[in-house]
């Protein structure tokens, strides 16, 4: 299997409700940053958490990273019909590096 | 400051033709990354260049595909001798020197091979 698996593989949740979605990854890494992408488009930058780093905030967004499970998680909160995408985590080795990214999480947000 | 330009944004080919995908990175940005994604998948790296210089090709198929990063001008993936295998949508990403590793998409371009 590869580097950056993203589980569920799909999730539904009602408008209001909070959205968890988690990845694993296999190797050591550098960074860990997650991405939106809405369908037939491009991938929209999220957030990227560093390997030092535990914790990280962005609006309603919430990323966890820990390395001795090799698992990060991200928590959209008070989700709405917009957050209706495809979620993908993506991991590096060293800055400069390629990104290996998960297989995804569709999220679907019913209002 | 404009985004990573990719043309064209769709593109179709008949089995055999080249096709030829352009990526103009965001100002300011020396390092290009391609990846392919797969219907209902996530992305696959294929290729890292900087100007002039191909950094790391361990994505990209053997044959009849190539890559460059002229000193002027856009980034450029060709496909040579298209197949039906090939229908995917291929992103470009761009990031900046001496910063971590935050890379920045385009919006990609569907190829579809008939």
């Amino acid at each position: 299997s590869q580097q950056g698996e993203e589980d569920p593989q799909a999730l539904s949740i009602q408008e209001g409700e909070n959205a968890t979605m988690n990845c694993s990854y296999k190797t050591s890494i550098n960074n860990l940053q997650w991405y939106r992408q809405n369908s037939g488009r491009g991938l929209v930058h999220l957030i990227l958490i560093r390997s030092n780093e535990r914790e990280k905030h962005s609006g309603r967004l919430r990323v966890t990273l820990d390395t001795s499970k090799k698992s990060s998680s991200l928590l959209i909160t008070a989700s709405r019909a917009a957050d209706t995408a495809s979620y993908f985590c993506a991991t590096d080795k060293a800055a400069g590096n390629k990104l290996t990214f998960g297989g995804g999480t569709r999220v679907l947000v019913k209002p | 400051n404009a985004g990573v330009m990719q043309n064209p944004r769709h593109l179709v080919r008949r089995r055999g033709q080249e096709a030829r995908l352009r990526c103009s990175p965001m100002k300011g940005h020396s390092h290009v990354y391609w990846y392919r994604q797969l219907p209902e998948e996530g992305l696959k790296f294929m290729v890292y260049l900087q100007k002039e210089n191909i950094i790391d090709e361990s994505g990209m198929p053997k044959e009849r595909f190539s890559a460059e990063f002229p000193k002027e001008g856009p980034s450029i993936l060709r496909i040579q001798q298209v197949v039906r295998g090939d229908s995917a949508a291929y992103f470009c990403a761009s990031s900046p020197v001496a910063r971590e590793n935050e890379q920045f998409f385009g919006p990609g371009t569907r190829l579809t091979v008939l």
